[in-house]
């Protein structure tokens, strides 16, 4: 397996820009996790789905950040209007309820850069 | 609510030296425990982890950790650090018990460990 993909890999981008970041889970994978990690505040958990469904969002900084998960193999943590303040690596994991052990598994992260 | 305390930011070790990192957790119910170590612009990566049995655990790179229920730790060693292991540590914990909210990891702050040569 591929493992997590996450796209880009770097993005810059200039405040109050739209920005859409991705994630493909590993296949047969039913939970799916967006952190943020910052040097400040350091790893952060924003949102999980179990089966595509929203679970807890009660990480989401604010309502300029969306999370989605139409499919199984597709989500997407959306940012409208970005912020500087916004700039960080965010990192996309999965896990399998049917192996036990909660383990995680993460992507290569996708560096945000907001000027 | 669980919650994870790694009492060290940052850890320089000669290389060749032994190193502890150190990771304590709270919790009331019963946990499960990790280790991630994450490299220089890379994601986290499992290095080891206490699901139940044998308290002490351990890694294909030589790193062990034990877990220690009185105690309420999952400290972190290597007898014998190599450059290559200068990293972040995280240590994490989740619920043992199914239901919404527990696949949830939460981790400590992470330990940047420092090999010098």
């Amino acid at each position: 397996d591929a493992g997590v993909i996450q796209s880009p890999r770097h993005e810059v981008t200039e405040m109050g820009q739209e920005v859409t970041l991705r994630c493909k889970p590993i296949s047969g994978h039913d939970y799916l996790f967006w952190y943020r990690q910052t040097m400040m505040r350091g790893l952060e958990l924003l949102i999980y789905f179990n089966n595509n469904v929203p679970i807890d969002d009660s990480g989401m900084p604010e309502d300029r950040f969306s999370a989605k998960m139409p499919n199984a193999s597709f989500s997407t943590l959306k940012i409208q209007p970005s912020e500087p303040r916004d700039s960080a690596v965010y990192f996309c994991a999965s896990s399998s309820s049917g192996t036990g052990g909660n383990e995680q598994f993460f992507g290569p992260g996708t560096r945000l850069t907001v000027l | 609510a669980q919650s994870v305390t790694q009492l060290d930011s940052q850890v320089p070790v000669f290389e060749e030296a032994p190193v502890e990192l150190r990771c304590n957790y709270s919790s009331s119910v019963s946990v499960y425990l990790f280790w991630y170590v994450q490299y220089p612009n890379q994601g986290l990566q499992l290095l080891l982890k206490y699901l139940s049995g044998s308290t002490l655990v351990e890694s294909i790179n030589g790193f062990e950790a034990e877990f220690n229920k009185s105690q309420t730790s999952f400290h972190l060693r290597k007898p014998s650090v190599h450059i290559s292991d200068t990293a972040e540590y995280f240590c994490a914990v989740s619920h043992r018990q199914s239901g919404a909210g527990s696949y949830q990891l939460t981790f400590g702050k992470g330990t940047k460990l420092s090999v010098i040569p």
